[in-house]
Formats: C-alpha cells, sequence, structure tokens
C-alpha cells in the first residue's frame, strides 16, 4: 500500500512561472517530510525537508508547505527554471526512525519550457 | 562540497557471481544507508549502519552483507547473483541516525546477465 503518493506523473511549466508539486501521505505517524529531485542517470539529491512542528519551510527558491490536516504537502519553486526539470521524489518517514524508512512517492516528472 | 562517492558507477556481472559496492560518506557523516531501485519502483530500504554497526535491516537479501569500516566507508558484498538483482544501488549518509536529512550518492548500476 503506497503510504506516500504523488498523483501528477507529470507537470510542465512555463520558464519564470511557479511549480507546484503535490504530495499526500496516510500515515499520520509521519513527522518529517523531504523532497529528493533526480536527473536521469543519476541518484536523488536532497533538495529541502520540513518537520511536522512547522508549516512552511524556505531555501531559496523552493518553499515547501506542510498540511498536517489535510496529510498534505507541496513544493513550490519559484521561479522555475529550466535547470529544474527532473523527478522530484517526495518522502516521509516517522519518529525515530530518520532516513532508515524513508517512504517514497512514485516521484512527478516537472519540465520546465523555456 | 563533497558529496557521497558510489563506486563502480556500472558494473555488469553474470548470475552466481559476486560484487561489491562502495559507498563513501559525506565526510564527518557516521550513517550508511544502502537502497535498491529497481526498474520503475521506488528505492527500497536495504540495510544501514551507524558508528560502524548496523542499525536496521530492511529488505535485503540472505545473500547480501554489508559492513561499515573505521573510515566510516561502506561496501555492500552481493553473491550469487540473479537477475532480480539488476537495478540501480544508492547509497546515503547522514549525520546521526534521527530524523536527519540523507544525502544519496549517484548510484550503482548494477546488471546481471
Amino acid at each position: 500500500d503506497q503510504q506516500v503518493k504523488q498523483n501528477s506523473p507529470s507537470l510542465s511549466v512555463q520558464e519564470g512561472r511557479i511549480s507546484i508539486l503535490n504530495c499526500d501521505y496516510t500515515n499520520s505517524m509521519f513527522d518529517y517530510f523531504l523532497w529528493y529531485k533526480k536527473y536521469p542517470a543519476e541518484g536523488p539529491t536532497f533538495l529541502i525537508s520540513i518537520s511536522s512542528i512547522k508549516d512552511k519551510n524556505e531555501d531559496g527558491r523552493f518553499t515547501v508547505f506542510l498540511n498536517k490536516s489535510a496529510k498534505h504537502l507541496s513544493l513550490h519553486i519559484v521561479p522555475s527554471q529550466p535547470g529544474d526539470s527532473a523527478v522530484y521524489f517526495c518522502a516521509a518517514s516517522a519518529p525515530g526512525t530518520g532516513a532508515n524508512n524513508l517512504f517514497f512517492g512514485t516521484g512527478t516528472r516537472l519540465t520546465v519550457i523555456p | 562540497a563533497a558529496g557521497v562517492i558510489q563506486s563502480p558507477r556500472h558494473l555488469i556481472k553474470e548470475k552466481r557471481e559476486t560484487a561489491t559496492l562502495k559507498c563513501y560518506p559525506i565526510p564527518r557523516h557516521d550513517t550508511v544507508y544502502w537502497y535498491q531501485q529497481g526498474p520503475g519502483q521506488d528505492p527500497q530500504f536495504l540495510i544501514s549502519f551507524y558508528e560502524k554497526m548496523q542499525s536496521d535491516k530492511g529488505s535485503i537479501p540472505d545473500r547480501f552483507s554489508a559492513q561499515q569500516f573505521s573510515d566510516y566507508h561502506s561496501e555492500l558484498n552481493m553473491s550469487s547473483l540473479e537477475l532480480g538483482d539488476s537495478a540501480l544501488y544508492f547509497c546515503a549518509s547522514s549525520l546521526g541516525l534521527s530524523n536527519t536529512e540523507a544525502f544519496f550518492g549517484q548510484g550503482t548500476r548494477l546488471t546481471v546477465v
């Protein structure tokens, strides 16, 4: 059973506009959420994280929002750049497990059109 | 900044052979995780080490073993390889065990023929 879901397999956005990638989870024990970015033929690289005590975390052009009541988080990229084109994975973990038990979503392929 | 280094990047082995994958964590990181990602699948956690001791075990087959050395690098040893072992193997490292970001290497693509 997929505990972390990314329902949009792909997303296309014009350069300079906002990209919004969504992620839903089912396990209310999850308290730490991460976004990874993956280019073809490379491993996923960590992008940004948020713990459940916060509802927003910003890092440059990237902002992650967490809505615990809806079990939903989103990644906003503003402004989107062609170099952002990649597959984005949402991941979640439960208390005390760190990266041992990261539950990944199936990814959303973002294409930023120049 | 230094990242997680995995070697080799690509490996081709025949069935029933053995393979050794290596992972060099980010300097000062004391925790290493191994993941396996089959074609079209999510990365699956295999095993992790903290301070050279195994800390958690996931879906790692008995034919596989791993260890973390005194310099914190880790090796994943795979024996009696099967066609189904063909996958991308990721190593990640972090500082500490709980609720920390794990930084992934670029992976080793193993093809068993």
